[in-house]
């Protein structure tokens, strides 16, 4: 069974700060891997979609990196901002279309 | 915009009522839809496949006879939470995945309030 692991589970920064979120998995016969935000209340809003051949994916400031073999993905975000202050989840794609969730980060940006 | 929309976006509903939640592919047609369900504080769990013209699969845990789904069309998928109890009460999100797309679109998700 697939398990995902996401640290750190909270990170509290100062605006500006470069930012590393990873993220771990069990099976590492996934095919592709998607990172989301989620504010509070809210439903999902897709960040990243990192495909099964491709090693990561670069959105603004946002960039996200696939190791398979290892089990781990990192979403980097740079230049950090107050808005930026969501739940960012990690979900690989296991079998047909079905994601399995990660924990989460909760992520807080002071200004 | 949204292309996987919910109705409602909220509901409250009494113990023991059955409460029906809508999934909607908007601009584009779904042969299967993904139901989550996620309690405070904790991540998403899928709770069932919705597969149009075919029963759903559910995942392991979950009670078809409690959770109803029915995919009735290309474009909408309801999830039927039939005699509700408090313990029910959670956010609930829907998921299409997109013909020659490789990631999932998301709805805005349910809250669903059982008292």
């Amino acid at each position: 069974k697939q398990e995902v692991t996401q640290i750190p589970a909270a990170l509290s920064v100062p605006e500006g700060e470069n930012l590393v979120l990873n993220c771990s998995f069990t099976d590492s016969a996934i095919y592709n891997l998607q990172w989301f935000r989620q504010d509070p209340g809210k439903g999902l809003t897709s960040l990243l979609l990192i495909q099964s051949s491709q090693r990561e994916q670069t959105s603004g400031r946002l960039n996200a990196s696939l190791d398979k073999s290892s089990g781990r993905s990192t979403l980097y975000i740079a230049a950090s901002q107050p808005g930026d202050s969501a739940t960012y989840l990690c979900a690989p794609y296991t079998g047909f279309q079905k994601l399995v969730f990660g924990t989460g980060t909760r992520l807080l940006v002071s200004p | 915009g949204a292309v996987v929309s919910q109705h409602p976006s909220w509901v409250i509903c009494k113990s023991g009522t059955s409460v029906k939640i809508e999934c909607r592919s908007l601009d584009f047609q779904a042969t299967t839809m993904f139901w989550y369900r996620q309690f405070p504080k904790q991540s998403l769990m899928l709770m069932a496949t919705s597969n149009e013209g075919s029963k759903a699969t559910y995942e392991q845990g979950v009670e078809k006879d409690k959770f109803l789904i029915n995919h009735a069309s290309l474009t909408l998928s309801t999830l039927t939470v039939t005699s509700a109890h408090p313990e029910d009460s959670s956010f609930y999100i829907c998921s299409a995945p997109r013909t020659r797309r490789p990631e999932q679109f998301f709805g805005p998700g349910t809250r669903l309030t059982v008292l």
